[in-house]
C-alpha cells in the first residue's frame, strides 16, 4: 500500500462525454503526476502538478486538463472523449518537484470509452 | 524519447537469475524501476541517480552506466513473486517527469 488513492476504480463513458478522475496523494507529498497506460504499454506522462500549479506536460491535447487542491489532492479532466482514451489512468505522488524523488503510484482508474 | 527495454519477455524457473536492460538516447539524471502485476499499479523497486546513488529494494540490484545512458536490473534467485512486467522510467531533466519503456514481461515458473 502506497497511501495513494484514486477514484473511481472503473468508469465507462461514451464518445464525446467528459470525465473527471480523482487522486489523493500520500501524506506529506506535494507533487502529483498523471500517467495514461494503454493495454500492453508503459505509462505515458500526461502532466505534473506541484503546489497547485502545472509543472510540466507531456504530449497530450488541451482536452486533458488538471487541478491540484490546497491539500495536494488532484483531478484529471478529459473532455470530448475518444475511443483511444480508453486506458488505465494512474496518478503518482512524490515529495518535491524539481528534484529526483520516488513516485508512488495509486491503483489507477480504468476508463472505457464506447 | 522512450527508452528501449530488453528483452521484451523472459521465462525463468524458480532460483534462476535474470537481467533486464534499459537504454536511452538522451542524457539521464535518474532511472526508476517498477514492477507491475496484471491489473495492479506499478510498484517502486529502485531508483538510480546520476553520480551513483541508489535507493530501493534490498533483494534487487541495479546498475546505471551514465556514459552509455543504460541501466540494468538484476534479479537473482528468482521467486514466483517476481513475476510481472518490469518498467524502467527515465528522467532527463531532473523534474520527475518519467518516460517509461515498453516493459519486460517476466514469468517465473515453479
Amino acid at each position: 500500500e502506497t497511501g495513494v488513492t484514486q477514484s473511481p476504480t472503473h468508469l465507462i463513458k461514451t464518445r464525446g462525454q467528459q470525465v473527471t478522475l480523482r487522486c489523493s496523494s500520500q501524506s506529506g507529498h506535494n507533487t502529483v503526476s498523471w500517467y495514461q497506460q494503454a493495454l500492453g504499454q508503459g505509462p505515458q506522462f500526461i502532466f505534473q502538478y506541484y503546489r497547485e500549479e502545472e509543472n510540466g506536460r507531456g504530449n497530450f491535447p488541451p482536452r486533458f486538463s488538471g487541478l491540484q487542491f490546497p491539500n495536494y489532492s488532484s483531478e484529471l479532466n478529459v473532455t470530448a472523449l475518444e475511443r483511444d482514451d480508453s486506458a488505465l489512468y494512474l496518478c503518482a505522488s512524490s515529495q518535491l518537484a524539481g528534484r529526483i524523488d520516488t513516485q508512488y503510484f495509486g491503483p489507477g482508474t480504468r476508463l472505457t470509452v464506447l | 524519447q522512450q527508452p528501449v527495454q530488453s528483452p521484451q519477455a523472459v521465462i525463468l524457473r524458480e532460483g534462476e537469475d535474470a537481467v533486464i536492460n534499459c537504454s536511452s538516447s538522451k542524457a539521464l539524471y535518474s532511472v526508476h524501476w517498477y514492477r507491475q502485476k496484471h491489473g495492479e499499479a506499478p510498484v517502486f523497486l529502485m531508483i538510480l541517480l546520476k553520480g551513483g546513488e541508489q535507493k530501493g529494494h534490498e533483494k534487487i540490484s541495479a546498475s546505471f552506466n551514465e556514459k552509455k545512458q543504460q541501466s540494468s536490473l538484476y534479479l537473482t534467485a528468482s521467486q514466483l513473486s517476481y513475476s510481472g512486467t518490469y518498467f524502467c522510467g527515465t528522467d532527463s531533466n531532473q523534474g520527475g517527469k518519467l518516460i517509461f519503456g515498453q516493459g519486460t514481461e517476466l514469468s517465473v515458473k515453479p
